[in-house]
């Protein structure tokens, strides 16, 4: 069973801060928040993940709380290509012998004009 | 990043056949993939997990008889679909975990439909 809560859908103006909040209360110390997202009809999309530090890369940007119960990701100037169902993850990594991805329901981002 | 293709995208076959649906690693190697399940507006469902040169690993519910999973080579794994029925049709995703960093490449999806 996924071990994460998200809101069902938000919506968010096209340039301004997209912030996708996850509830992960039960997250172990060797596993990590991973967020994807899935543009309808496509294969999901990784976007980042994370431990315990924040995360920045060319898509968005991973705030995670101190005691690692929740995170929120950032896309800061949300585009109407942005629009999709976006997955928090909690997920045991490792390479090529890393844990399998239980998906939740994710948000449902639509980014309006 | 790393790539995963599948074959085919899009697939239409009559009650009663089999269909088989590839799962390829483009520049990596994989000893792992795993396959999932779509439904409309739902989230995607953990099938299997398939291993190289081993039986797949199926989750609870699944039939394995009904799903045959084949890891013949460190980058094919293979899904198929037999005797396939009306209900069976869905968006079907499989993925790898990268070569490196751990996180896990998804293929563009097979859609079924059975008629």
């Amino acid at each position: 069973d996924a071990k994460t809560t998200q809101p069902t859908s938000m919506d968010c103006a096209e340039g301004r801060a997209a912030n996708l909040p996850c509830n992960h209360s039960t997250i172990s110390g060797n596993e990590y928040v991973y967020w994807y997202r899935q543009i309808h009809s496509q294969g999901p999309q990784y976007i980042i993940h994370g431990l315990k530090n924040n995360e920045t890369n060319e898509m968005a940007s991973l705030i995670i709380t101190e005691d690692r119960k929740s995170s929120t990701l950032i896309l800061p100037h949300a585009t109407l290509r942005d629009t999709a169902v976006y997955y928090c993850i909690v997920r045991v990594s490792g390479g090529n012998q890393g844990g399998k991805l239980i998906f939740g329901q994710g948000t449902e981002l639509s980014v309006k004009p | 990043g790393a790539v995963v293709s599948q074959h085919p995208s899009r697939v239409i076959c009559k009650s009663g056949t089999s269909v088989k649906i590839e799962c390829r690693s483009l520049d990596f190697q994989a000893t792992t993939m795993f396959w999932y399940r779509q439904f409309p507006k739902q989230s995607l469902m953990l099938m299997a997990t398939s291993n190289e040169g081993s039986k797949a690993t199926y989750e609870q519910g699944v039939e394995k008889d009904k799903f045959l999973i084949n890891h013949a080579s460190l980058t094919l794994s293979t899904l198929t679909v037999t005797s396939a029925h009306p209900e069976d049709s869905s968006f079907y995703i499989c993925s790898a975990p990268g070569p490196t960093s751990g996180e896990l490449f998804f293929g563009e999806g097979s859609r079924l439909t059975v008629l």
